[in-house]
């Protein structure tokens, strides 16, 4: 298994700012992701979070808008830049060790955009 | 591009009966994985059950257990003696082998179990 930590827990911000948003595995993972839970919706892929490079967006996430960083085999961190309230949402990091086994995900960060 | 399609958006089942959730998904590869995820309102999510295209027999974890039918792609999770604790979002998803472990989920069925 694999022990995540992620945080904050939650936020409330004001439009126009940015929020970091860590993710913290107890151990070396191979396979990284973020993921957004609109409310009352499904997860939807953010991002891949590559070690040591620029991360790989899914259609419609772009960069500039959800900067990510890995910088090693443990961390990474979300930036939700330049916030307005439809960023409002539960983002979600996931890990895994291996193709295709269990995905461990954190318990997410409740960000709410004022 | 893969879908999986969760068709009962809310669902309840009385304290120890049974109760059965839908999953169908859309693809052409051959080989894949499919899971189910539980969501309790702590928003922790949970691997429940996970079965390996390529198995025929479907996967069983204690008081719960899958249906899957290949050919119709098709992927239901029927969970036995429900318990209060069952109470939550579950969500079909879906992976490709081979893949880069990204998952496809479907929108989820809240399950309610009633004293």
């Amino acid at each position: 298994s694999a022990v995540i930590s992620q945080k904050p827990s939650r936020d409330i911000c004001q439009r126009g700012t940015s929020l970091t948003i860590q993710c913290q595995v107890d151990s070396q993972v191979t396979m990284m992701f973020w993921y957004r839970q609109q409310p009352g919706q499904s997860l939807t892929l953010i991002a891949t979070a590559n070690q040591g490079s620029e991360a790989t967006y899914e259609s419609g996430f772009v960069i500039d808008k959800f900067p990510i960083s890995r910088p090693n085999l443990t961390f990474s961190t979300l930036t939700v830049s330049n916030m307005s309230p439809e960023d409002s949402s539960i983002y979600l990091c996931s890990v895994a060790r291996r193709l295709n086994t269990e995905a461990f995900f954190g318990q997410g960060t409740r960000l709410t955009v004022v | 591009a893969q879908t999986v399609t969760q068709s009962q958006p809310e669902m309840s089942v009385q304290e120890a009966e049974t109760v059965t959730l839908s999953c169908t998904y859309d693809t052409s590869e051959n080989n894949y994985y499919l899971f189910w995820y539980k969501q309790p309102p702590s928003r922790q999510m949970i691997l429940v059950i996970r079965q390996e295209a390529y198995k025929q027999q479907n996967a069983t974890e204690n008081r719960f257990s899958v249906n899957f039918q290949k050919a119709a792609k098709s992927f239901s999770l029927k969970i036995s003696d429900s318990q209060l604790g069952d109470t939550a979002m579950y969500f079909c998803a879906f992976t490709s082998q081979g893949g880069s472990e990204k998952l496809v989920f479907g929108k989820g069925t809240k399950l309610t179990v009633n004293p």
